[in-house]
């Protein structure tokens, strides 16, 4: 069964510093893997998109990486904000004819001052 | 204005009643989906659409109804809501591209009493 596993399922940091998310999965083949910020009570936003080639993608302070090897991909926030405190969703497309996506439960971040 | 707009935003009912959640778009997409969020279970797909003559089932489909009038609109209805449908619900368009990457409305919060 193709499954998408993050962790932790939260997290508390202080402001200014790093963190990272992690996403093990099953889904293969696929052809990408997202990541997606969702802030409360709003829609997800996508951070970060990668092919299965690809070993990393930044944007911003958000960095994603992806280990085809181990089937891992993280999400490292550096210099963290007050405004990073957010649920964050690791979504795979797999590489089928049915092209389903794969959600996984999230981890949400807090950020104190 | 927002690219994918829900309505509404916020609904309590009572069990046993008839509801309805609208979502339309204007990012020209013609793939939409309807997802119910649950704390500790992610996002899970209800039904999606990728025309207008298109409806799917996804994982979860008991209960639950759709209607594509339009390219740009997508409503979920339940015709007999119950408690257990209590939840955060998220209308999604894609582009025909299949990129993976989900454009969410701000979601419509629904209680079932």
């Amino acid at each position: 069964k193709n499954q998408v596993e993050q962790s932790p399922q939260s997290l508390i940091i202080l402001e200014g510093k790093n963190c990272t998310l992690q996403c093990n999965y099953t889904v293969s083949p696929f052809s990408n893997l997202r990541w997606y910020k969702q802030d409360t009570g709003r829609g997800p936003v996508s951070l970060t998109i990668m092919t299965f080639s690809e070993n990393t993608k930044s944007n911003g302070r958000y960095t994603a990486t992806l280990d085809a090897d181990t089937k891992q991909s993280s999400l490292h926030i550096t210099a963290s904000q007050l405004s990073d405190s957010a649920s964050y969703i690791c979504v795979i497309r797999e590489q089928t004819g049915a092209n389903n996506l794969f959600f996984g439960t999230g981890t949400r971040l807090t950020v104190i001052p | 204005d927002a690219d994918v707009t829900q309505t509404p935003r916020n609904r309590i009912t009572k069990t046993g009643k008839r509801i309805m959640l609208e979502c339309s778009q204007t990012k020209g997409h013609d793939r939409m989906y309807w997802y119910r969020q649950d704390p500790g279970l992610g996002l899970r797909l209800i039904y999606y659409s990728f025309d207008v003559k298109d409806i799917n089932k996804g994982e979860i489909s008991d209960g639950y109804s759709v209607s594509r009038q339009a390219q740009a609109k997508f409503s979920l209805s339940l015709e007999s809501a119950i408690p257990n449908q209590t939840a955060l619900y998220f209308c999604a368009t894609e582009s025909r591209a299949n990129t993976g990457e989900l454009f969410f409305g701000e979601g419509s919060r629904l209680t079932v009493l």
